[in-house]
């Protein structure tokens, strides 16, 4: 069974820093590309960011360039977010999804609160 | 970037009735070298994240029931409920996987009437 488990998330002051996990487990975490969606309170769903298989290959929304860092470490099997700079509007819950062709499974997802 | 839009925004259907809802972008997201429709349907729950019903358009997800359909190609596509069920209340997402940044409809939401 698939499982992809978001920790990391929490509360950050503007300007603050939080790093967002993913663990996978119930597939061959090496061989997909992921992702990164968010979700803000009551609104749709954006795309952040994705990664492929081997982490040479990242993009980024817009919003997020320049202050997020997507990675992975195939050996632990394991998707991290670094969000730095963070501003109120980067509120939402945050989902991995992994992506052999569209994003065929998703985490429970974690919530990221960034307020004063 | 390519715009997904959703419409209805909402809609509400009596049980076993047909619910429709259509996804237009605003460039081609079919991709010539292998006509394929790099188009994705999602549901999401209240307090659930999203769940894969379709991707290329029309190839649906294993374990989603036959009474969903997806449809269409280029620029205009539909997702079919043939028959409402009250399990089907939710939000429906289209998503295109053509090109970066990758993108989501707006949503639409499917109530009983």
């Amino acid at each position: 069974e698939v499982q992809l488990v978001e920790s990391g998330g929490g509360l950050a002051q503007p300007g603050g820093s939080l790093r967002l996990s993913c663990a996978a487990s119930g597939f061959t975490f090496s061989n997909s590309w992921m992702h990164w969606v968010r979700q803000a309170p009551g609104k749709g769903l954006v795309w952040v960011s994705h990664i492929n298989t081997d982490g040479s290959t990242t993009s980024y929304a817009d919003s997020v360039k320049g202050r997020f860092t997507i990675s992975r470490d195939n050996a632990k099997n394991t998707l991290s977010l670094q969000m730095n700079s963070l501003r109120v509007e980067d509120t939402a819950v945050y989902y991995c999804a992994r992506a052999p062709i569209s994003m065929t499974d998703w985490g429970q997802g974690i919530l990221v609160t960034v307020s004063s | 970037d390519i715009v997904m839009t959703q419409s209805p925004d909402s809609l509400a259907v009596s049980l076993g009735e047909r619910a429709t809802i259509n996804c237009k972008s605003s460039q081609s997201v079919l991709y010539s070298s292998n006509n394929k429709n790099y188009l994705a349907w999602f549901q999401q729950k209240p307090g659930q994240p999203p769940k894969l019903l379709f991707y290329w358009a029309s190839t649906r997800e294993s374990g989603v029931p036959d009474r969903f359909s997806g449809s269409g190609s280029g620029t205009d596509f539909t997702l079919t409920i043939s028959s409402l069920q009250a399990e089907d209340v939710a939000v429906y997402y289209c998503h295109q996987y053509y090109s970066i940044p990758l993108t989501f409809g707006g949503g639409t939401k499917v109530e009983i009437k």
